[in-house]
């Protein structure tokens, strides 16, 4: 089936730094990429929505300058939190969607704690 | 727009014995529906989904659910839960003419087994 790799599982950086999480499709292609966000015990909270080769769009109250979203292939989407901070720290998601259009596949998810 | 609502945020339910996770949506247009599983520090796994056809769909792990659209419900049942069912339990929704395919996620329900 369908799968989505996302990298890394988990980081700890220094607040102030960037990190970049990377989600692949490894066997099919991912026309639409849903990154999200899920703090604990909570939901997941969709952060932005991005096509291959468009500019993400960001769900309202999303600083699209703090969380880069860049899906330059049908493969490959990438999300940056530039000079991330304590209140960072969360759980990140990544979903694809398959050209079917019923298929949504999630990545592992990364755990990211900023110290 | 639509929404969705999981009514139980904890389910206890002793090994061996039957569960029910409700879920209620709300929509103008036909959706498609979803269930997805979490366990601790991972991505969601697709249990099953509604596009059409047959009311009750079977999905993984031995679980079903059936689509009432009269009640605008969704319920997922298991006739015989294991202490590996352990885990978070997410409805979702999706409205085919979305040009994203957004999902619409319910806020979750714990499945708790006791021994």
């Amino acid at each position: 089936g369908a799968v989505v790799s996302q990298h890394p599982s988990w980081v700890i950086c220094k607040s102030g730094t960037s990190v970049k999480i990377e989600c692949r499709s490894l066997d099919f292609q991912a026309t639409t990429m849903f990154w999200y966000r899920q703090f604990p015990k909570q939901s997941l909270m969709l952060m932005a929505t991005s096509n291959e080769g468009s500019k993400a769009t960001y769900e309202q109250g999303v600083e699209k300058d703090k969380f880069l979203i860049n899906h330059a292939s049908l493969t490959l989407s990438t999300l940056t939190v530039t000079s991330a901070h304590p209140e960072d720290s969360s759980f990140y998601i990544c979903s694809a969607r398959d050209k079917s259009g019923y298929g949504y596949t999630f990545g592992s998810g990364t755990r990211l704690t900023v110290v | 727009a639509q929404s969705v609502t999981q009514l139980d945020s904890q389910v206890p339910v002793f090994e061996e014995a039957p569960v029910e996770l409700r879920c209620n949506y709300s929509s103008s247009v036909s959706v498609y529906l979803f269930w997805y599983v979490q366990y601790p520090n991972q991505g969601l796994q697709l249990l099953l989904k509604y596009l059409s056809g047959s009311t009750l769909v079977k999905g993984i792990n031995g679980f079903e659910a059936e689509f009432n659209k009269s009640q605008t419900s969704f319920h997922l049942r298991k006739p015989s839960v294991h202490i590996s069912d352990t885990a978070e339990y997410f409805c979702a929704v999706s409205a085919p003419m979305d040009s994203n395919y957004q999902l619409i996620w319910g806020a979750g329900t714990k499945l708790i087994i006791k021994p």
